[in-house]
């Protein structure tokens, strides 16, 4: 299983921005990072992914280390909707030993004050 | 557009009990997976379909789980029988087929509890 390493449990004040590290030292050169989210009594919701460049979409950034071997999720303003437990994941293609599907660790456990 | 749907939300049952949980995935998602959380562990991955075809089902704990998907649409996960250690929350998630970039649609899952 592919390894990435989050920290327990991060803090943030409403409307700060909230920057969630992850480490993947054993990224392979397929591997894309994801990010998925998982909100109280819901399923995971994707965040953001990307494979080496910096990525953009309307809920966060994703921050992309040169050597791929550590990224962050960058969460602009935080709302205390953003309370949740954030997933750093690697997936690999939908073919192989790894079949595209998803590696779940503990993730990072966000609480966001107001 | 439909999300992936999950059907029951919520399922008591007795231990030796059969259930059937059912996973409607987005239409044109050739990928489904099963996953499951049980109480304080991660949230871990039992199978994938591409269409009808069990690609792997390496997660799957012992032959009491039985999956499958008709006609390459809708999937069924059955247990039987029920045992405690299957209390849990069960996901489904669908995705297009790709190199790994494609999104992970999931259900709001079913909780089982076995009692």
């Amino acid at each position: 299983d592919a390894k990435t390493t989050q920290p327990n449990s991060m803090e943030s004040n409403e409307e700060e921005p909230v920057h969630l590290p992850c480490n993947h030292s054993t990224i392979s050169g397929t591997d894309y990072i994801h990010w998925y989210r998982q909100l109280p009594s819901q399923g995971p919701e994707y965040v953001i992914h990307g494979l080496t460049s910096n990525v953009n979409n309307r809920m966060a950034s994703l921050a992309i280390a040169e050597d791929r071997k550590s990224s962050t999720l960058i969460l602009h303003r935080a709302t205390l909707r953003d309370a949740a437990v954030y997933y750093c994941i690697l997936r690999g293609p939908d073919r192989g030993s790894t079949l595209g599907r998803l590696y779940f660790g503990r993730g990072t456990q966000l609480t966001v004050w107001p | 557009e439909a999300g992936v749907t999950q059907f029951p939300s919520h399922s008591v049952i007795e231990k030796g009990q059969t259930v059937t949980l059912r996973c409607d995935p987005i239409s044109g998602h050739d990928n489904l997976y099963w996953y499951r959380r049980v109480m304080g562990k991660e949230i871990k991955f039992l199978l994938h379909f591409v269409k009808e075809s069990k690609q792997d089902e390496s997660g799957m704990p012992n032959n009491r789980f039985l999956a499958e998907r008709t006609g390459g649409t809708y999937s069924t996960l059955k247990v039987q029988p029920a045992e405690l250690e299957d209390s849990g929350v069960y996901f489904c998630a669908s995705s297009l087929v790709g190199q790994g970039g494609t999104e992970a649609f999931f259900g709001q899952g079913t909780r089982l509890t076995v009692v």
